[in-house]
């Protein structure tokens, strides 16, 4: 089981909006609605941001927005802060039974 | 309120064994998927196996099967993962994570293991 693929990383200024891509197979994210996406801060614990694909965890900014389409699953985040500059990891479940994490992604904020 | 608190930091040589715990409180400990995740300095997070205590469910990633062994103690609300030999590339933080219908909302602090001569 391969990881699911991400941008290594993704800037935006403040403000703006940015999209992170997570593409996987039909044997995963275009098999199962279970594509959830965690935000890690240097040192910190992954924290669970979006799950089901496009649910957002309580206490969560509307600010972020998962999809999904086909193999492809997205995370977008509008309005861009100094604090979203973090790793993404997106996540999901696969026909062989276990779960798969993306590459991750580093978002900078310019 | 549920927590997950993980046994603390590790030191060990490669060949040695290690077990490491991650303790549940706040809810039915038994009724709950454990996972267990691999983030080797600097790198992404990885899954290295699933539990499910109630019906027996242990799942590997290939990566990890036959390296690695997560078992309970139910008595003590209690999950471990466990190396018979390690090795340098050990070295890890490793994080314990409760899970439900796919999602995975609490985590523990994370161990940090190193493995060094």
């Amino acid at each position: 089981q391969s990881a699911l693929t991400q941008p290594a990383s993704v800037s935006g200024s403040p403000g703006q909006s940015i999209t992170i891509s997570c593409t996987g197979t039909s044997s995963d994210i275009g098999h199962f609605n279970m594509v959830s996406w965690f935000q890690q801060h240097p040192g910190k614990v992954p924290r669970l941001i979006i799950s089901d694909v496009s649910s957002r965890t309580s206490g969560v900014s509307v600010r972020f927005f998962g999809s999904k389409s086909g193999n492809t699953a997205s995370l977008t985040i509008s309005g861009l802060q100094a604090e979203d500059e973090a790793d993404y990891y997106c996540n999901s479940y696969s026909t062989s039974d276990i779960h798969v994490f993306g590459t991750g992604t580093s978002v900078t904020v310019l | 309120e549920v927590q997950l608190v993980q046994s603390g930091a590790e030191v060990k040589k490669p060949g040695e064994s290690l077990k490491i715990s991650c303790k549940g409180s706040g809810y039915d400990f038994s009724n709950y998927w454990i996972g267990w995740v691999r983030q080797m300095p600097g790198k992404g997070l990885e899954w290295m196996g699933i539990a499910y205590y109630a019906n027996s469910d242990y799942r590997y990633s290939p990566s990890f099967q036959g390296q690695v062994t997560i078992s309970f103690d139910m008595s003590i609300s209690t999950t471990y993962l466990q190396w018979s030999s390690l090795e340098a590339s050990d070295t890890a933080m490793y994080y314990c994570a409760r899970g439900a219908g796919g999602t995975w909302f609490y985590w523990g602090q994370g161990t940090p293991v190193t493995v060094s001569s």
